[in-house]
């Protein structure tokens, strides 16, 4: 299957500071979602992403398909963002599939 | 919007017992999927529906069966529980022709 890979595993930010999560995927995608999986274990969808650029609020994604990453960025992060962030992936070639990345932990301290 | 409904949300099973997970997908979505997320674990793929048929399996047990039923619910049957089974199980459903996936709350299983 698809090998997906996020960068960095663990990351502890002080409330009001920026951060740049990676996710690199093995193969061509039709599908990626960037995930934040609250302390209750829901997992809220942040974006459908398979290329280009989107924001929302303090939020924004790109992906870049031809080169096989997405970058999710926080700004003026709080301590609300913590939690896990996920990159899943559906491969082209099976749309069936999902590939979860094993996920960045997020803590934003007051 | 309606979302992906999955009942129940909580349930605490003992060893060797029987449990069964439903899930409600939204309305006019005809593909369902499960996952299985272990503490400290990212989900992985258990199996998948499309229009009632299975569609792909992932690393599901023997012991795991699903079907998807005519008003395109899903229910995932779990016999023999281990203790390795505790855990949270999402499903999700999309619409044949989009890819986004959209994700029900999960239910959390103990097995004890």
């Amino acid at each position: 299957g698809i090998q997906v890979e996020q960068s960095p595993p663990d990351l502890i930010l002080q409330e009001g500071a920026n951060s740049t999560l990676r996710c690199n995927f093995s193969d061509s995608v039709n599908n990626l979602q960037w995930f934040h999986q609250n302390p209750w274990g829901q997992l809220i969808n942040l974006f459908y992403i398979p290329s280009g650029t989107k924001q929302n609020g303090r939020l924004s994604a790109t992906t870049v398909a031809t080169e096989r990453y997405s970058l999710l960025y926080i700004s003026s992060s709080q301590t609300t963002d913590s939690g896990v962030y996920f990159c899943a992936v559906g491969p082209t070639y099976n749309f069936n599939k999902f590939y979860f990345g094993s996920g960045t932990k997020l803590n934003v301290k007051p | 919007a309606a979302g992906v409904i999955q009942s129940p949300r909580h349930l605490i099973k003992e060893k060797r017992e029987t449990a069964t997970l439903k899930c409600y997908p939204i309305p006019r979505h005809d593909t369902v999927y499960w996952y299985q997320q272990g503490p400290g674990q990212d989900p992985q793929f258990l199996i998948s529906f499309y229009e009632k048929m299975q569609s792909d399996k992932g690393s599901i047990p023997d012991r795991f069966s699903a079907q998807q039923f005519s008003d395109y619910h899903s229910e995932l049957n779990m016999s023999s529980l281990e203790l390795g089974d505790s855990a949270l199980y999402f499903c999700a459903s999309r619409l044949t022709g989009l890819s986004e996936q959209y994700f029900g709350p999960g239910t959390r299983l103990t097995v004890t």
